[in-house]
Formats: C-alpha cells, structure tokens, sequence
C-alpha cells in the first residue's frame, strides 16, 4: 500500500501476556520510529530503525519493551507480561531519511487495552 | 532538556474567523518545530516545519506558523478557519538535525464552528 500500516488496528489483552504489534513503512523508507501515546498526552518516542539496526531506543520505558526490524523493512514491537499501564495507542512512522524533508508519515496505530 | 508546551487544550472558532493554536518550547541548541494534525481514525499528518529561514512557515490546507525566537514561539495560524479543520493539533520540537526524535506537546483541540 501507499501508506504506513500498523496491525492490529486493536488489541485486548489480559495482564501478563505477550503481545507483538506490527508495522509495515512506506516502501523504500529507511528510518522507521515507533511512538506511543497515551489518552490524552501527545506521542512519546519509543525507538528509532536506520535500516535494520536501533538507532536510538532511549524511549524504551523498560526491559519488558523490545523491537526488531530483522530485514530493513517491517518492524515488530514486542511486549512481554505487560501491565495494564501499557495500554496506549503505539503509533509507528517512517522516513525518506536520504531527503530530510522534516516530515515523518505515520500509521494509524495499534490500540492496546491491557486488562 | 527539550519540552513542548501547548497552553490551551481546546480553541473554538467561528467558520471563518482567523485562527490560532499556540505553541512554546524549550531547547537548548537550534529548534526543529513541526505542526501535525490528527484527524480521527486518522494517522498524524504532517503540516509544516520550520528548520532555518524565514519565520514565517506556509504549510498543508492553508495553514502558517511564525517562528519567535525571543519568545521561544511557533504558533499555527488560519486566516479563515473552515468547519473540516476541526481535528487535534500537535506542536513537536527535535533538537537534532535528520532525526524525527521529536517532543510532542500535548495537543490542542480545534473546533471550528459552522
């Protein structure tokens, strides 16, 4: 597709459990950023993809958050026993980073509920 | 360390009317600013930036911020708002060139009314 796409649109969950979220960049995009954002507050940086390698996870809340991008292209945040404190909406956006325009395009995010 | 400000979490207009969403912030070192807009169901789209230059940015739909040094300011602006502007508003700020590292504020709801 044209855009960035983020699945599942929606995910429940019961505290404690695993839960992968998926996000696949504009095509030929090298930089990819997840974010999340809680109700109310604006986005908050989670991590940052230059092609296949974390640029900068320093928005990574805990050890419990983990992100791959194994190919350069789809990227998979992953949460383990997560608590009902995670529920958010993770928005994940790439970048053109060869053009530098300033503009990111994102998804239209993941809502998480954890229970 | 980087913050955003968005000082008012709703502005209501008239169709019509000029608009102003305001937005602060806090840098050390030179700012990066951005406007995004979220429509609902809808993902963060992006509307102007301001990088170096001239103060005065034009951006997507009409829109416009003025960069304020000395006021550490980047306020958006409409000069007729129109009913499908209605949509949250968000102020980012990156203190780092070629990374979309960026600070949100914490968004600014805009309701334009017919």
């Amino acid at each position: 597709g044209a855009g960035v796409s983020q699945t599942p649109s929606n995910k429940v969950t019961e505290k404690g459990k695993y839960v992968e979220l998926r996000c696949d960049p504009i095509s030929g995009h090298t930089a990819l950023y997840w974010y999340r954002q809680s109700l109310g507050q604006g986005p908050e940086f989670l991590i940052y993809f230059q092609g296949t390698g974390a640029a900068d996870d320093s928005g990574l809340p805990n050890d419990r958050f983990f992100a791959v991008r194994p190919e350069g292209s789809v990227s998979t945040l992953k949460i383990q026993r997560t608590e009902r404190g995670d529920s958010a909406v993770y928005l994940c956006a790439s970048s053109d980073s060869g053009r530098n325009t300033g503009e990111l395009f994102f998804g239209e995010g993941s809502r998480l509920t954890v229970l | 360390a980087q913050s955003v400000a968005q000082p008012e979490d709703q502005v209501n207009v008239a169709e019509g009317n000029p608009l102003t969403v305001k937005c602060t912030y806090s840098v050390s070192g030179n700012p990066y600013l951005f406007w995004y807009v979220q429509y609902p169901n809808r993902g963060l789209q992006f509307l102007l930036k301001y990088i170096t230059g001239d103060n005065l940015v034009k951006g997507s739909y009409g829109f416009e911020a003025e960069f304020n040094k000395s006021q550490t300011s980047f306020h958006l602006k409409k000069p007729s708002a129109l009913v499908s502007d209605s949509a949250l508003y968000f102020c980012a700020v990156s203190a780092t060139s070629g990374t979309y590292k960026y600070i949100f504020g914490t968004g600014t709801r805009l309701k334009v009314l017919a």
